[in-house]
């Protein structure tokens, strides 16, 4: 199975801070790669797909890039409804793995 | 828009057969493929498998051993059957309707369901 290992685990920032989630594939996967936005209680939305394509209604201060083996997701301008954990996703081979999920905090 | 909502006992015991199924509403089950990922309390997500409206599946290996997912094109639903639980498979278990990737590949999950916490105890 891909290992999909993203970094930091967890962070603190500021509304209006630019921020970048950094995922590591541990073997290529082209850009087969997808982030999702998690609130308490409530179930993954997703955000990007194919590594930079945004999901319809999403916000364009919501970025992603990369392909092979390293991606980002930046947030341009932190709004407090962004303060979440995001997951990445490959879709390149099964079985379909995650990231172990970064969490964004307030500072 | 296409809507789904999990369904099923809150709580298994140890050894049992846990059960859940998915409700599609707003759209139709037909010409898509329909997955189950389950997300441990306090941990990160775990796809699970999934089934295409005309039933052929994809199981992760790590669980293939015990899940069954089917599909009932007549209610518009598809169901996950997993055995022999034990408390590890205590998880908020979602439903999601999986898309299609450039070259075919099964991609992304858009949209999901609200998630049904199933608690394996005696």
């Amino acid at each position: 199975a891909i290992r999909m290992t993203q970094s930091p685990s967890s962070f603190s920032a500021s509304t209006g801070d630019r921020v970048t989630i950094t995922c590591r594939a541990s073997q290529g996967i082209s850009s087969y790669l997808a982030w999702y936005q998690q609130k308490p209680g409530k179930a993954p939305k997703l955000l990007i797909y194919a590594a930079s394509t945004l999901q319809s209604g999403v916000p364009s201060r919501f970025s992603g890039s990369g392909s092979g083996t390293d991606f980002t997701l930046t947030i341009s301008c932190l709004q407090s409804e962004d303060f979440a954990t995001y997951y990445c996703q490959q879709y390149y081979s099964y079985p379909i793995t995650f990231g172990q999920g970064t969490r964004l905090e307030i500072k | 828009q296409v809507q789904l909502q999990e369904s099923g006992p809150g709580l298994v015991k140890p050894s049992e057969t846990l059960s859940l199924t998915c409700t599609v509403s707003g759209g139709s089950i037909s010409s898509y493929y329909w997955s189950w990922i389950r997300q441990p309390p306090g941990k990160g997500l775990e796809w699970i498998g999934y089934i295409y409206y005309s039933g052929s599946t994809n199981y992760n290996p790590s669980l293939k051993s015990r899940v069954t997912i089917s599909v009932d094109t007549s209610k518009n639903q598809f169901s996950l059957k997993l055995s022999s639980v034990t408390a590890a498979d205590t998880a908020v278990y979602y439903c999601a309707r999986v898309r299609i990737a450039a070259a075919g590949k099964l991609g992304w999950f858009d949209p999901w369901g609200q998630g049904t916490l199933v608690t394996v105890s005696s």
